[in-house]
């Protein structure tokens, strides 16, 4: 079964309002990563956040992480037509070598 | 720098018929191998991965295989295609802890 599990499905707002997407996980893991995918493409590493963090910023994008309630959120600010894509979180899962993807959140930026 | 080949981007095969995907790495040497599926809208599935030549671990059970013969190279195969391994097959390759770096992907029509 997947690990991560992300809310909502699928996102729809205007340009440059702000995207919240929220991942939740079941195991204890070493870090937690974002990836985006435009649509027939490969997956676009966007930020990594490791267990031992709370919150990371990488230019208009702002994670954070709460290992207590095993969940995580990516905030996109002002958003533009170019961020339309899938948004997955990944989990790399504590004693393993590999990373749990889940369902992704199909995010449409309307301009 | 590094960078991911894989071949071909999309492929059309009949039930029955054999199946081979390759994936290659460039500018770095014993990475980390990974195989995963994606159905249509949905989020990957790891199906296989390795950690150096000749090992490889699966995650699913199935009609598929795998095989490393040289330290960059990742092969997806199969004798006999159904019509369920339909989807779109990604290769990666990370370090340890790394964040992953996908090829382009491979979209499979199993008709």
């Amino acid at each position: 079964s997947q690990q991560g599990e992300e809310d909502p499905q699928a996102l729809s707002i205007q340009e440059g309002e702000n995207a919240t997407m929220n991942c939740s996980y079941k195991t204890s893991i070493n870090n937690l990563q974002w990836y985006r995918q435009n649509s027939g493409r490969g997956l676009v590493h966007l930020i990594l956040i490791r267990s031992n963090e709370r919150e990371k910023h990488s230019g208009r994008l702002r994670v954070t992480l709460d290992t207590s309630k095993k969940s995580s959120s990516l905030l996109i600010t002002a958003s533009r037509a170019a961020d339309t894509a899938s948004y997955f979180c990944a989990t790399d899962v504590l004693g393993a070598q590999k990373l749990v993807f889940g369902q992704g959140t199909r995010l449409t930026i309307n301009p | 720098s590094q960078t991911i080949h894989q071949w071909p981007a999309t492929l059309v095969q009949p039930v029955g018929s054999p199946l081979s995907l390759e994936c290659t790495v460039e500018g770095t040497s014993n990475p980390n191998l990974y195989w995963y599926r994606q159905a249509a809208g949905r989020g990957l599935q790891l199906l296989f991965y390795s950690v150096g030549i000749g090992q490889i671990s699966s995650e699913v059970p199935q009609n598929l295989s795998a095989s490393r013969p040289q330290d960059r190279q990742f092969i997806l195969s199969s004798k006999k295609l159904l019509l369920s391994d339909s989807g779109f097959y990604l290769c990666a390759w990370s370090h340890a802890r790394d964040p992953y770096t996908f090829g382009s992907g491979t979209r499979l029509t199993v008709v």
